[in-house]
Formats: structure tokens, sequence, C-alpha cells
């Protein structure tokens, strides 16, 4: 079955403990990127990913890093999280860009104490 | 600067009673024009791609229709499990040649039995 599967799906963690939400797509997508959604501010890009080893800022890119090592997989990374970083995130893949039919996963729900 | 505005935030209909949602957009250029459907807690389920004015979709008793500045949601006989909030996305120019997927903050159907 072709998806974007995202893990933890759920994370509640404390101030500055760095963590990780990986993400992977088994439909050969050159495009990923990643969102955070809040009530009353909608969905929002944090970073993108064009292909392999080349990635760029969205919106809202500060506290977070990510990388692309491998096209499948697509890992957003909080080195030190801090509350105003609580939300849902979101994992998408696009077959070669963002103007292409972009392809959720279920989602990460985050908190941050 | 919104670039992309949804119109009713919310919606409440009885069974049966059509209606329409509505996305206006901003952005020049248009490179396509998205909606999603979101379930509380889920990710966004694609439904529909437009490209060009006077281009219309059709899904179960979903029908999404595109002019120059704005595109319509039109939900015929609606269901119960029709509720869900609406996204409509747009890629936007981001700078340097690149795009972005911008949202707008949805509409939230409700259909009373």
């Amino acid at each position: 079955e072709a998806q974007v599967t995202q893990n933890p799906r759920y994370l509640i963690t404390v101030t500055g403990k760095k963590l990780t939400v990986t993400c992977s797509q088994n439909m050969n997508h050159e495009y990923m990127s990643w969102y955070r959604q809040d009530p009353g501010l909608g969905l929002r890009q944090i970073y993108y990913s064009m292909n392999v080893e080349v990635t760029d800022k969205g919106d809202v890119p500060e506290g977070y890093k990510v990388s692309r090592k491998e096209k499948r997989n697509f890992p957003l990374i909080l080195e030190s999280p801090s509350p105003n970083q609580t939300s849902l995130y979101f994992c998408a893949s696009s077959l070669l860009a963002e103007t292409d039919t972009q392809y959720f996963g279920p989602g990460t729900r985050l908190t941050v104490l | 600067e919104d670039q992309v505005t949804q119109s009713p935030e919310a919606l409440r209909l009885q069974e049966g009673e059509s209606s329409s949602l509505n996305c206006s957009y901003t952005v020049s250029g248009l490179r396509g024009l998205f909606w999603y459907r979101q379930d509380p807690g889920k990710g966004p389920e694609f439904l529909f791609t437009l490209y060009s004015a006077g281009e219309e979709k059709e899904k179960e008793r979903l029908k999404a229709t595109l002019t120059k500045k704005e595109s319509f949601l039109h939900i015929t006989a609606p269901k119960p499990e029709d509720s869900a909030t609406y996204l409509c996305a747009v890629p936007a120019y981001s700078g340097a040649g690149s795009y972005q997927l911008t949202f707008g903050k949805g509409t939230k159907l409700s259909v009373i039995p």
C-alpha cells in the first residue's frame, strides 16, 4: 500500500531533550516536506526537500533540523525542544515538486512540557 | 499577506442540504489548486487538483470548480460522514525560483442527521 508513515504518533517530552520524528514514504517520491498545524494558524511548512541531500527552509524553520540521506526517509529533528513547539506535525511527499499532489502522513502529536 | 482565504470558517448543514465552500486565492500564474479533507487528528486526505479556469472535478457528492480568482467545493445532499475540515492549497512563489504549498485555514463542515 502506498503510504507515508511517521513515528512516533504521540510524544510527550520535556524542554531541551533532543528528539527525532521519523518520516518514510514507499512511493519513490522525490519531494518531501514537514508541516506543523496549530489552531487558528493552519498548516505551515517547516522544511522541504527536493531530492536526496537537498533541503530548504519553509515558513517556520526556527528550532528544527532535517536531513535527507535516502530518498524514502526525511526525519525531523528538534535539538532543544521548547513548549512553543507543541503542535501536530505532518510529513508529506509528492512525485517531483510542490506543484504535484502531496500525500500526507497520519501525524505526530508532540507535547513539550 | 493571506494568499489563500477560505470561507466560511465553519458551516453546519442538515443532512441532504446542499451548499458550497469557497477558496479565494491571490497568487499569480496559478500552478494548481488542491482540495483536501481532514478528519480531526488525522492527516489531510487528497481530494482534487484543478489547474485551469473552467475545470471541474467530481467525486461522489463533491464537485470542485475553478475560476481565475477562486474555487468552490460544492457538496450535494451531504451525509453525516462528510463532516470534516476541508482545506484548499495553492503553490505560492517563495523566492529563488521555488514554490511553497500554501494552505487556507479551512472550512469546518458539520452535517447534522
